[in-house]
This record gives structure tokens, C-alpha cells and sequence, in this order.
């Protein structure tokens, strides 16, 4: 079984500052995918960044980028230059390549961005 | 182009009462799926349809759940008897194809169920 930890439980940073959220996860299949996802408070949950296991480089999406280190099995998500609108629920999840491929999601990080 | 709908936003019932969920996805989106999300905790899979097919309902409470997606386009999730513990948010996703195709689902608002 898959299974996806997130250890911060909430995090608060000031508006401009870079903040990392980490995120764990355990599997013994070789081929997944990985992806954080963002919620707001309307809880319209909404994709940030994507990486393919099968892929060394770190995925960027804007100010978003990841930092996927797959012997440690570790999935951090940095946000530079963190701006208020980016105050929401975080997920970590994974999702394997074969069978149903469902999403399993860690338990979330309640990120604070203060003006 | 429209996103997922979701309805009712929020439910409020007894314990032992029924409650039924209704979910339409994005247009041309074959995958569909029902979260629960209880306070505080990731959204966990309940049941996965392709088409109007079950692809995985392994989390799924069979006792009291039940979920179908007719015509393979929306689908209703009912609880029956609803329990304490099926307080939480209903969150229904949708993909065009398998996640891994498009990297992405597409979630709806969620309906937020509350049971006294």
C-alpha cells in the first residue's frame, strides 16, 4: 500500500519570503507519479506541479518548484517569493503508474501567508 | 469551459437518515471520482469510475454507500443510514483520461455533510 506524510502540520511565513512544505512517501513501485495540489478556502482544490519518478530534473512552475529526492523518497514543494493569495491547504500526493492509478494524498499543511 | 458541479453545498441530517450527492463532471471527461474529506485530513479515495464503469471502490463503505454514474456522465453517491463519522466534505474530481495522461484532476467545490 502506498502512503503519503505529510509532518507539518501548519506553517506561517511573511508575505515575500520563500517557505518549504515537506512531504514523505512510501511505495514500492518504481514507476509514479508525484504532485502537490492546492486548497483554497472555497476548497476548490486545484493543481500546483506535477513530477514524474522517471525524471531527475525538479519540476518549476512559476514561483512553485519541487525538490524530489527519490532514494529518500522525499517531495518538497518550495514557494519563492510567497504572495497572499497562496494562503491555503496544501496536499502532497502520489499516484502509481499501474493499475487504478488513484491519487493517494497525504494529510495536508495549512500554510499561512501574513501581510 | 465549466468546471465540476457539485450539489447540494451543504447537508445537515440525523444519524440513522439518508443523504444523496450529485456530481457532473467537465464535458468529455471519462474518469470520475468521489473524496471524503473529513476535518483536517487528506481526501481519501471512495470510489474511482471510468466511463460508467467502477475502476476501484476498495474505500468504499458498502454497507451504507453507494455510488453510481449512469450514461457515464454525472453520478450520485447516497449514504444510508448516515453515521457520526460520515461527517465530511464529498469532493468529486474528473479527468479527461487516466491521471497519468493528464497529470491533473479537476475537482469540484465539494458537498459538506454534517450528521447529528
Amino acid at each position: 500500500a502506498q502512503t503519503v506524510t505529510q509532518s507539518q502540520p501548519e506553517m506561517s511565513v511573511q508575505e515575500a519570503e520563500t517557505v518549504t512544505l515537506s512531504c514523505t512517501y512510501d511505495t514500492s513501485e518504481n514507476n509514479y507519479y508525484l504532485f502537490w495540489y492546492k486548497q483554497p478556502p472555497s476548497r476548490q482544490m486545484i493543481l500546483v506541479i506535477r513530477q514524474e519518478a522517471y525524471k531527475q530534473q525538479n519540476a518549476t512552475e512559476n514561483r512553485f518548484s519541487v525538490n524530489f529526492q527519490k532514494a529518500a523518497k522525499s517531495f518538497s514543494l518550495k514557494i519563492s517569493d510567497s504572495q497572499l493569495g497562496d494562503t491555503a491547504m496544501y496536499f502532497c500526493a502520489l499516484c502509481l503508474i499501474q493499475g487504478a492509478q488513484k491519487l493517494v494524498f497525504g494529510q495536508g499543511t495549512r500554510l499561512t501567508i501574513n501581510p | 469551459e465549466a468546471g465540476v458541479a457539485q450539489s447540494p453545498r451543504y447537508k445537515i441530517i440525523e444519524k440513522r437518515q439518508s443523504v444523496a450527492f450529485w456530481c457532473n463532471p467537465i464535458s468529455g471527461h471519462a474518469t470520475l471520482y468521489w473524496y471524503q474529506q473529513i476535518l483536517g485530513q487528506g481526501p481519501k479515495l471512495l470510489i474511482q469510475f471510468q466511463n460508467n464503469g467502477v475502476v476501484d471502490d476498495s474505500q468504499l463503505p458498502k454497507d451504507r454507500f453507494s455510488a453510481e454514474r449512469l450514461k457515464g456522465v454525472d453520478s450520485t453517491l447516497k449514504i444510508q443510514p448516515a453515521k457520526l463519522e460520515d461527517s465530511a466534505v464529498y469532493l468529486c474530481a474528473s479527468s479527461r483520461l487516466r491521471v497519468v495522461n493528464t497529470g491533473e484532476l479537476f475537482f469540484g467545490e465539494g458537498s459538506r455533510l454534517t450528521v447529528l
